[in-house]
């Protein structure tokens, strides 16, 4: 599992609230992301990080920010939650840009 | 616009027999092309990749068939077993700009 943790493993939220959500790591990745899984739609990539304060958005940013204090810890924030958000989000994990090992999971419901 | 498109959705196959699942991508400047096995409630799981420069990859009962100029790639699953039942994802990209086809459900009947 790449020592990688998710939490929580599932919340349920109202529209309008904010909601971070947690991945960390234990094996000193250098780069970590931030995905959504939809039917029909795969792995979307949310952002990601290439090192302690650098990010940079992916294919579906819109509505999501990340921040990354320490190695170990990669969080994804939504501001506002809206149902559109709701979805499975995936850590993952890599210690090139290639290959990459996902966390657990976190299903998140916006109400 | 999906970059990546899996085929089929949803694929039987009775045990013993072989799992096809084909990928398209459209980007050439795409250069690593791994495939996933994901399990219900877990994370997606590297299974094998592949770069360009190869036509083949197999490991074990997995093989991976590129074909470059074609803009396609497979995954084979030979001798497939019930425990192989999963939902399998291609994926296609570079400097982390991975790009997941939809996903491909298989059954392994016994």
């Amino acid at each position: 599992d790449a020592g990688i943790t998710q939490s929580p493993r599932h919340k349920v939220t109202e529209t309008g609230t904010p909601v971070t959500l947690r991945c960390h790591q234990t094996e000193n990745h250098r780069y970590m992301y931030w995905y959504r899984q939809d039917p029909g739609h795969g792995l979307r990539l949310i952002h990601y990080s290439y090192g302690v304060k650098d990010t940079d958005k992916g294919e579906v940013s819109d509505g999501y920010s990340v921040s990354r204090s320490k190695t170990e810890d990669f969080l994804l924030t939504l501001e506002s939650a809206t149902s559109s958000q709701t979805s499975v989000y995936f850590c993952a994990v890599a210690l090139d840009e290639y290959t990459q090992y996902f966390g657990p999971g976190t299903r998140l419901t916006v109400l | 616009q999906q970059q990546v498109k899996q085929s089929p959705q949803s694929l039987i196959v009775q045990k013993g027999g072989i799992s096809i699942i084909n990928c398209a991508y459209e980007n050439t400047a795409f250069d690593y092309f791994p495939w996933y096995q994901q399990f219900p409630g877990k994370g997606p799981a590297l299974l094998i990749a592949i770069r360009p420069d190869v036509s083949e990859k197999k490991e074990g009962r997995f093989t991976i068939s590129f074909n470059k100029s074609a803009k396609q790639f497979s995954l084979h699953i030979m001798d497939s077993q019930p425990g192989d039942s999963a939902t399998y994802f291609c994926a296609a990209g570079n400097n982390n700009d991975m790009r997941f086809g939809a996903g491909t459900r298989l059954t392994v009947k016994p």
